[in-house]
């Protein structure tokens, strides 16, 4: 089955900066990574996702990068906020399931 | 639409107890998941439904666990005997990407403690 790693566990930041999450995934089948965000005590929420035949996307302050060869996305989010702290949870599925990595606890202080 | 609907929302339970933890997913939606985070294992995949009918459940630790979909808007995941270790939040999340993965959308989870 998929095995997705998740790096760095944790990771603190001051407001303004770059904040920048790597996943890797070991199932070549697979062909779409989202990224969820989940903030403390709250259900995990989709922010941005992107599928195999695309390179990279960008929702204002965040985008996502995707490397199939390597097997490797990354979560980027620029400017960070306050707000932005949370977990973020990446992903990776194929024809009808995810498999998660372990998350991300991003703290951005002001 | 009211989103993904769990119940009950805590639970506090002594070992050897049956749990029963319900979902009703988003109109419409045509898949089901149980998903069980803890903080060493993360999220984990229990049971996926397509349509009601249960597709993978490779996830499902053992026997004591059993999940149910007896129609489109209900689901049920039941432990029974409970034990210490399935403390965890349990959540229920719904898609309509049916055979093509798309996004996911959560349950507030059931947070379940066993005594």
């Amino acid at each position: 089955g998929e095995n997705v790693e998740q790096h760095p566990s944790t990771l603190s930041v001051q407001e303004g900066d770059s904040a920048v999450i790597k996943c890797t995934y070991s199932d070549s089948a697979s062909n779409y990574f989202p990224w969820y965000k989940q903030e403390l005590g709250k259900r995990p929420q989709l922010i941005i996702d992107i599928r195999s035949n695309v390179g990279e996307k960008k929702d204002q302050r965040i985008a996502v990068t995707l490397n199939k060869t390597a097997k490797h996305f990354s979560l980027h989010i620029t400017e960070t906020q306050p707000e932005d702290s949370a977990v973020y949870f990446c992903a990776a599925g194929g024809y009808s399931t995810l498999t998660f990595g372990k998350g991300t606890m991003l703290l951005v202080s002001p | 639409d009211a989103g993904v609907i769990q119940s009950p929302r805590h639970e506090v339970t002594e070992m050897g107890q049956e749990v029963t933890l319900r979902c009703k997913p988003i109109s419409g939606h045509n898949s089901l998941f149980w998903y069980r985070q803890t903080m060493m294992r993360g999220l984990e995949l229990l049971i996926y439904f397509n349509n009601n009918v249960p597709i993978d459940d490779s996830g499902m630790p053992e026997d004591r666990f059993s999940a149910k979909m007896p129609n489109a808007s209900f689901s049920t995941l039941k432990i029974q005997p409970s034990e210490p270790r399935d403390s965890a939040v349990y959540f229920c999340a719904s898609s309509s990407g049916g055979g093509d993965t798309g996004e996911l959308f959560f349950g507030e989870g059931s947070r379940l403690t066993v005594l």
